[in-house]
């Protein structure tokens, strides 16, 4: 069974300041994992996405995220925030086969000016 | 870039009754539509696969004769909320396109949700 936990659903940050969004998979088979935003009154978008090739992950707007099988982390990070990044941050797995496609709750960004 | 429209972008309707919620792929041809549902500060649920031509495909626990999904082109799928009730009030988001990832079809894009509400 796969599942996803996001540390946080409230991550508030100053513009210009590292970003860090955590996300922890459970899977019992390699996971290709992905980051999605939603910003206010959107849909969807992804962000970049793991699927087992470099375990560093680089999206799109400047975020990044790395993989740690040893953690079963896929943080997504950022090295200096922007207002425009304010939004609410999904992290999803899948184990590869058919649809099965699984969402964590959300983190919703908050960049201080 | 991709536009997946997606209508009403709320709703409320009484107790009882049918709402039909649509999901249109603008500039693209989806063979393949899922339709999410998520409650307030809670992940979304895949509740369906609707390819196009075919019948759908539900996930455990979703009833598909409540939950009626027509995907009848490859531009637009419906869900239909049948007999609404008030624990049918939710968020329902639905997105179009697939991008094989190994042997997973990860969505692509979304639409922006409907807000249903049942009173």
């Amino acid at each position: 069974a796969q599942s996803v936990t996001q540390l946080g659903s409230h991550v508030s940050v100053s513009e210009g300041a590292l970003v860090l969004l955590r996300c922890n998979y459970s899977s019992s088979v390699p996971p290709y994992l992905f980051w999605y935003v939603q910003y206010p009154n959107q849909g969807l978008q992804l962000l970049l996405k793991y699927t087992s090739a470099a375990t560093l992950v680089k999206g799109i707007n400047g975020f990044e995220a790395e993989f740690k099988k040893s953690e079963t982390s896929f943080h997504l990070t950022k090295p200096s925030a922007h207002m425009s990044d304010a939004a609410e941050y999904f992290c999803a797995v899948s184990e590869g086969t058919g649809n099965q496609f699984y969402f964590g709750t959300g983190t919703s960004l908050t960049v201080i000016p | 870039g991709a536009v997946v429209s997606q209508h009403p972008s709320w709703v409320i309707c009484k107790s009882g009754t049918s709402v039909k919620i649509e999901c249109r792929s603008l500039d693209f041809q989806a063979t393949t539509m899922f339709w999410y549902r998520q409650f307030p500060k809670q992940s979304l649920m895949l509740m369906a696969t609707s390819n196009e031509g075919s019948k759908a495909t539900y996930e455990q626990g979703v009833e598909k004769d409540k939950f009626l999904i027509n995907h009848a082109s490859l531009t637009l799928s419906t869900l239909t909320v049948t007999s609404a009730h008030p624990e049918d009030s939710s968020f329902y988001i639905c997105s179009a396109g697939a991008e094989t990832t190994g042997g997973s079809n990860s969505p692509l894009h979304f639409g922006n949700g409907t807000r249903l509400t049942v009173t």
